[in-house]
């Protein structure tokens, strides 16, 4: 099945700064790769996602890349602000042989944005 | 649009003791995901349903745990006997599977302490 790497486990990086979260996946037949952020205490919500015959994403301050080839895939946050402090997911779809498939998150970056 | 659903927000329960929770997915979603999360273990499916069928339960830790989808709107969740180690948040999420990739919708959450 599929197995999702994450990388790093926590991050910090000063206000106005960029912030970059990489994710590895296992299963080639993988086709759609969502991130989602996560508040304390609060519940996932997804930020943007790719599908794999796109290679860049970009929706205002955020950004996702797509290597399908190395089966890598990155999380490109700029000019970080202390909201975007939250732990963050990615996932990939997997596939179960005939059905939808289902979502295999990775294990979360905790993001620290300091002012 | 409501969201995804879910009862209780917090359960306090005693070793022992039998736990449902409950999730009412979001209307015209026929895809339906446990996932139990923790500080260890992350984010990990329990179980998925695929228009009140469930599609792959390997994801469910032990004989004790259980998941019913009796129809399009409401689902459950039941650990008995509840033991310590269950204790985590719980979400229920749903998505329209059709022939693409649709986002997954978490619910609140539910918070599992078993003392």
């Amino acid at each position: 099945g599929e197995n999702v790497e994450q990388h790093p486990s926590t991050l910090s990086v000063q206000e106005g700064d960029s912030a970059v979260i990489k994710c590895t996946y296992s299963d080639s037949a993988s086709n759609y790769f969502p991130w989602y952020k996560q508040e304390l205490g609060k519940r996932p919500q997804l930020i943007i996602d790719i599908r794999s015959n796109v290679g860049e994403k970009k929706d205002q301050r955020i950004a996702v890349t797509l290597n399908k080839t190395a089966k890598h895939f990155s999380l490109h946050i700029t000019e970080t602000q202390p909201e975007d402090s939250a732990v963050y997911f990615c996932a990939a779809k997997g596939w179960d042989g005939g059905s939808q498939g289902n979502l295999i998150f990775g294990k979360g970056t905790k993001l620290s944005v300091k002012p | 649009d409501a969201g995804v659903i879910q009862s209780p927000r917090h359960e306090v329960t005693e070793m022992g003791q039998e736990v449902t929770l409950r999730c009412k997915p979001i209307s015209g979603h026929n895809s339906l995901f446990w996932y139990r999360q923790t500080m260890m273990r992350g984010l990990e499916l329990l179980i998925y349903f695929n228009n009140n069928v469930p599609i792959d339960d390997s994801g469910m830790p032990e004989d004790r745990f259980s998941a019913k989808m009796p129809n399009a709107s409401f689902s459950t969740l039941k650990i008995q006997p509840s033991e310590p180690r269950d204790s985590a948040v719980y979400f229920c999420a749903s998505s329209h599977s059709g022939t693409g990739n649709s986002p997954l919708h978490f619910g609140n959450g539910t918070r599992l302490t078993v003392t």
